[in-house]
């Protein structure tokens, strides 16, 4: 069965520090993968999606940027995080029905 | 571009009591529906899903969900809730070509559930 893995689960970070969470789906091959914000009051935010190896959409301007190095890796990063990056990050892949599957997530504080 | 409205922020039950969460989003064309749960503590979860045929679907724990289509609406219903129900719940869209990768989610509806 397929199982999506994120790390790390919480992480505390200084204004102007930089970032970088994982994500890793295992069970599948050639997913659609996706990370999200989730804010509290405001539900989740799409920051990013990649269809394969390489192929980022964003679709937010922001401080973030994300990568995948790996047919199942997919990397959030900023060089200079911000108090506004401070939320909760998921990272979802997609079934050939369209169906999203979430990861655990990752708290980030940003102080 | 899409959006989904989701009504109540915050809605707080008795158990046994019937619940109703809107949710409208907008788009013209053909759309994918989805609820998705969280309880405390726990990943964001499917809890059902509109893809096509009968507007009226049933999903896990009891609760079903009707597509109409006129009104632009996918309310999540569930006849009697329970404590365990207390949980937040999200609509989210999945609409159109361009779109056909990504799901807008609503904002969420936190439901409280007292004994």
């Amino acid at each position: 069965s397929q199982t999506i893995h994120q790390w790390p689960a919480t992480l505390v970070q200084p204004v102007g520090s930089p970032l970088s969470l994982e994500c890793t789906v295992e069970g599948t091959s050639n997913p659609n993968l996706y990370w999200y914000r989730q804010a509290a009051g405001r539900g989740l935010q799409l920051l990013f999606y990649s269809v394969g190896i390489g192929q980022i959409s964003s679709e937010v301007p922001q401080n973030l940027s994300a990568s995948r190095p790996q047919d199942r890796q997919f990397i959030l990063s900023s060089k200079k995080l911000l108090l506004s990056d401070s939320g909760f990050y998921l990272c979802a892949w997609r079934t050939g029905g369209n169906e999203q599957f979430f990861g655990p997530g990752t708290r980030l504080t940003v102080l | 571009a899409q959006s989904v409205s989701q009504h109540n922020h915050h809605v707080i039950l008795s158990e046994a009591a019937s619940l109703e969460l809107g949710c409208n989003y907008s788009y013209g064309g053909t759309v994918n529906l989805f609820w998705y749960v969280q309880y405390p503590g726990q990943h964001l979860q499917l809890l059902l899903k509109y893809f096509s045929g009968d507007p009226l679907v049933k999903g896990i724990k009891g609760f079903e969900a009707e597509f109409i289509k006129s009104k632009f609406s996918f309310n999540l219903r569930k006849p009697s809730v329970q404590w365990s129900d207390t949980a937040e719940y999200f609509c989210a869209v999945n609409a159109g070509r361009s779109g056909y990768n990504k799901l807008i989610f609503g904002a969420g509806t936190r439901l409280a559930v007292h004994p």
